[in-house]
């Protein structure tokens, strides 16, 4: 079965600072990752999401970038966060076969 | 860009009442899929459903998918607190789109 890592689980960040937060799988290969970022007790909003390395689709505007250096690597940037970019991400993997696994998330505080 | 809305966006009920929640997308379901989210963790998948008119039932949780493929419901039977979550619906294409979300509160 896979199996998704995030980190850091928790993080408090000044405005302008930068940002990257890690996710990996183990399990799979050649994944469908997603990236989410989820606003308190609200649905998932889709950042962006990767159907292979190096290819990276967009869904919001917004000063986050992705970058997708292995098959079973995702990464979410910023270089200067805002106090917007607050929330909780969440990683998502879908399998050839269409089953689908969520990492831990991790939770961003922006101050 | 597909939006998927659902409703009541919040529910408080208490413990042995029926319950329904829907959702409603802009365009037609290529695979709708209903999950539940609790406080922290990532939202753990309840079921998939692809054909219209098709019902499924989990236990007490009974998915009903429109015949137009353009919307869902929910039904909770005899909830519990142990029913307490955010429940997201979503389309399952290339990417995973999800709704708005309902959070619901099970009070004993």
């Amino acid at each position: 079965s896979q199996t998704i890592h995030q980190w850091p689980a928790t993080l408090v960040q000044p405005v302008g600072s930068p940002l990257s937060l890690e996710c990996t799988v183990e399990g799979t290969s050649n994944p469908n990752l997603y990236w989410y970022r989820q606003a308190a007790g609200r649905g998932l909003q889709l950042l962006f999401y990767s159907v292979g390395i190096g290819q990276i689709s967009s869904e919001v505007p917004q000063n986050l970038s992705a970058s997708r250096p292995q098959d079973r690597q995702f990464i979410l940037s910023s270089k200067k966060l805002l106090l917007s970019d607050s929330g909780f991400y969440l990683c998502a993997c879908v399998s050839s076969s269409y089953e689908q696994y969520f990492g831990p998330g991790t939770r961003l505080t922006v101050t | 860009t597909q939006l998927l809305e659902q409703s009541p966006q919040f529910l408080s009920i208490q413990e042995g009442e029926n319950l329904t929640v829907y959702c409603n997308s802009s365009s037609v379901f290529s695979s709708l899929q209903w999950y539940r989210q609790e406080p922290g963790e990532g939202p753990v998948l309840l079921v998939t459903v692809v054909t219209g008119g098709e019902v499924k039932k989990l236990k007490r949780l009974t998915f009903q998918f429109g015949d137009a493929r353009k919307d869902s419901s929910l039904h909770i039977t005899a909830a519990q607190p142990g029913d307490t979550g955010l429940y997201l619906c979503a389309d399952l294409t290339d990417k995973l789109i999800f709704g708005t979300g309902t959070r619901l509160q099970v009070f004993p």
